[in-house]
């Protein structure tokens, strides 16, 4: 099972900034956040990842609480084309790591 | 740096037929992990291999199975298909086992 929760679903305005959350409060030491999307039909695209700081990239920004226990990806000016599911996935780092992707979060960018 | 890629993007084939998927990473990854995408069961595991070597595998039944050559290219195998196996199916480069995953664009698998 996805150790992950996500709402299902999210709306967000054009121009505006699209936070995305997610919970994974089992979430163990040596394990990171990452955050994938996936536009109808491709490959997911990687966006982010980190551990316990939040991370910053040309893409969007990771905000992890000081608990771990939850995360929220920040696009700051969403345009349409961030129309995608959003995964956020917990990585075990170790020697048997399986990735578990969960249902992710629909994305609606409104014009 | 090319991305992942995949072929075929798209395949058609009759239930009880087998069928391989190719998959090349991303140059200098020595990693390759398979997935399955259906509407139903969204993404799931299928296997990872390191080095030609089989690190991980998902809960899919023995007719799915996969191997990496020297040169990191990947393949995966379906035998005797079913109409259930109709999906997409993803794969992922990295360049070590615990390292960040880059996807392909997928190769679309419908069994009639």
């Amino acid at each position: 099972d996805a150790k992950t929760t996500q709402p299902p679903s999210m709306d967000c305005a054009e121009g505006r900034a699209a936070n995305l959350p997610c919970n994974h409060s089992t979430i163990s030491g040596n394990e990171y956040v990452y955050w994938y999307r996936q536009i109808h039909s491709q490959g997911p695209q990687y966006i982010i990842h980190g551990l316990k700081n939040n991370e910053t990239n040309e893409m969007a920004s990771l905000i992890i609480t000081e608990d771990r226990k939850s995360s929220t990806l920040i696009l700051p000016h969403a345009t349409l084309r961030d129309t995608a599911v959003y995964y956020c996935i917990v990585r075990v780092a170790n020697r048997d790591d399986k990735i578990i992707f969960g249902k992710g979060t629909r994305l609606h960018i409104l014009p | 740096k090319a991305g992942v890629t995949q072929t075929p993007r798209y395949l058609i084939k009759t239930r009880g037929q087998q069928v391989t998927l190719s998959c090349s990473p991303i140059s200098g990854h020595r990693s390759v992990s398979w997935y399955q995408q259906t509407p139903g069961q969204g993404l799931q595991f299928l296997f990872e291999y390191f080095s030609e070597t089989q690190r991980n595998k998902g809960n899919f039944p023995g007719r799915f199975s996969g191997r990496q050559f020297s040169n990191s290219r990947s393949e995966m195998n379906v035998s005797t298909l079913e109409l259930g196996d109709s999906a997409l199916y993803l794969c992922a480069s990295a360049s070590g086992s615990q390292e960040t995953q880059y996807f392909g664009p997928g190769t679309r698998l419908l069994v009639l």
